[in-house]
């Protein structure tokens, strides 16, 4: 069965500093991959996507994330961190197969990232 | 840009009520999506529509009806509401495209006392 982990509940990062955020998946085929930001009391935003190509992806606000199908891991980073960033990470995985499922999603729990002055 | 809509940001009700929350989807999506976003669990599937009149349960559907007569617009319902539905709702919808991503709407904050 499809599963996403992300280990680390909260995180907290000083202003400026490197952020990276884990998330791994468990899928017998090559998933496609998404993150998704949700701020306070709002809905989720996607950051960015993967299914294929380019390993490394970029996406809005200065974050990029890199699939590595080694170690079923695509994690999500940002070389300075600010403080608007400080919100709630969800890493997700969807199956290739749409016969059944109609695009659906499976989330990870979800990484909240506290932002230090 | 698509525009998911959600009826009511926030909502009180009491136990036993019959609850509607309502999402609409601009973007003539066909898929649409209700989760339910609980502190630890992260997002859960309720239900899902991939047409109009079509529905499908998602991973806790229990307590839970949808209603989908029009393209755009998904009705969650919970049909007598309890204290252990207190939670953020949340409506996505999705174009039928390989690899694309779901749209989320703002939430609904549905306290149930």
């Amino acid at each position: 069965a499809q599963s996403v982990t992300q280990p680390d509940i909260h995180i907290t990062v000083s202003e400026g500093a490197s952020l990276e955020l884990r998330c791994n998946y468990s899928y017998g085929a090559t998933p496609y991959l998404f993150w998704y930001v949700q701020s306070p009391g709002q809905g989720l935003q996607l950051l960015l996507k993967y299914f294929s190509g380019d390993t490394l992806v970029q996406g809005i606000k200065g974050f990029e994330a890199e699939f590595k199908r080694s170690q079923s891991s695509f994690n999500l980073r940002k070389p300075s961190v600010h403080w608007s960033d400080a919100a709630e990470y969800f890493c997700a995985v969807g199956a290739r197969d749409y016969g059944g499922s109609q695009g659906n999603l499976i989330f990870g729990k979800g990484t909240k990232l506290s932002v230090k002055p | 840009d698509v525009k998911v809509t959600q009826s009511s940001r926030y909502l009180v009700k009491r136990t036993g009520e019959k609850v509607f929350l309502e999402c609409v989807q601009d973007m003539d999506h066909e898929n649409m999506f209700w989760y339910r976003q609980d502190p630890g669990l992260g997002l859960r599937l309720i239900y899902f529509s991939y047409d109009v009149k079509m529905k499908e349960k998602g991973d806790i559907p229990e307590g839970y009806s949808v209603s989908r007569e029009k393209k755009e617009r998904f009705s969650l319902i919970l049909e007598s509401a309890s204290t252990n539905q207190t939670s953020m709702y949340l409506c996505a919808s999705r174009r039928t495209i390989p690899y694309n991503e779901q749209f989320f709407g703002p939430g609904t904050r549905l306290t149930v006392l």
